[in-house]
């Protein structure tokens, strides 16, 4: 059974830099057909696809986020990260990590954390 | 972008009823990039069904997905007291992935 694990910080002032490490368990990053990806929830509303990487180095960022985005893979530690650069109040939501078979769908999900930017 | 928009945004039924949500988009998607997802509170999504149609491990089969082009479908045969959730369509296509906003599907 893969399970997918976010870790990073909750707390975030405007215009840092947010985190985030996704662990895989039960699978490896390194599979020929699985994409990994972030997504995310702001409080209260719908999904936000933010991107995904393949362990080619093959990536892929929401046009409206791009600019901000890197997604990188460690194969040696099994996992994922997320970087998301000059963050505001907006970027404030729960951000999952997910595998995508073929980059078509998510089959598995990490639990969430809750990112807060605030001054 | 192609833009997915869910009707109704949300759905009060009771237990027992069959549930209807739709997934419309903006251009033509392929069925094999078409899934559904539900949420529960405090929750991630689950992937309910994928490729249009089929349903994902461990689903039961009052699950069930149809549709092409730019209308789908996903129909609860009968609802359990579990179903009352949020689902969202998302959909995959030109390297990019959006999803729905969603439907509320609330105890009646």
């Amino acid at each position: 059974q893969v399970q997918l694990q976010e870790s990073g910080p909750g707390l975030l002032k405007p215009s840092e830099t947010l985190s985030l490490t996704c662990a895989v368990s039960g699978g490896s990053v390194s599979s020929g057909s699985q994409f990994w990806s972030w997504i995310r929830q702001p409080p209260g509303k719908g999904l936000e696809w933010i991107g995904y990487m393949h362990y080619s180095g093959t990536t892929n960022y929401n046009p409206s986020l791009k600019s901000r985005v890197t997604i990188s893979i460690d194969t040696s530690k099994n996992q994922f990260s997320l970087r998301l650069r000059s963050v505001t109040a907006t970027d404030t939501a729960v951000y999952y990590c997910a595998r995508a078979p073929y980059a078509i769908y998510f089959d598995y999900w990490g639990q969430g954390t809750l990112v807060t930017v605030s001054s | 972008e192609i833009v997915l928009t869910q009707s109704p945004g949300t759905l009060s039924l009771s237990p027992g009823e069959r549930a209807t949500l739709s997934c419309r988009a903006s251009q033509s998607v392929s069925s094999s990039c078409l899934a559904w997802y539900q949420q529960k509170p405090g929750q991630a999504p689950r992937l309910l069904i994928y490729a249009a149609s089929s349903r994902a491990t461990g689903i039961p089969d009052r699950f069930s997905g149809s549709g092409s082009g730019t209308d789908f479908t996903l129909t609860i045969s009968r609802l359990e007291p579990e179903d009352f959730a949020v689902y969202y369509c998302q959909q995959y296509g030109s390297s990019s992935v959006t999803f729905g906003q969603g439907t509320r599907l609330e105890i009646k």
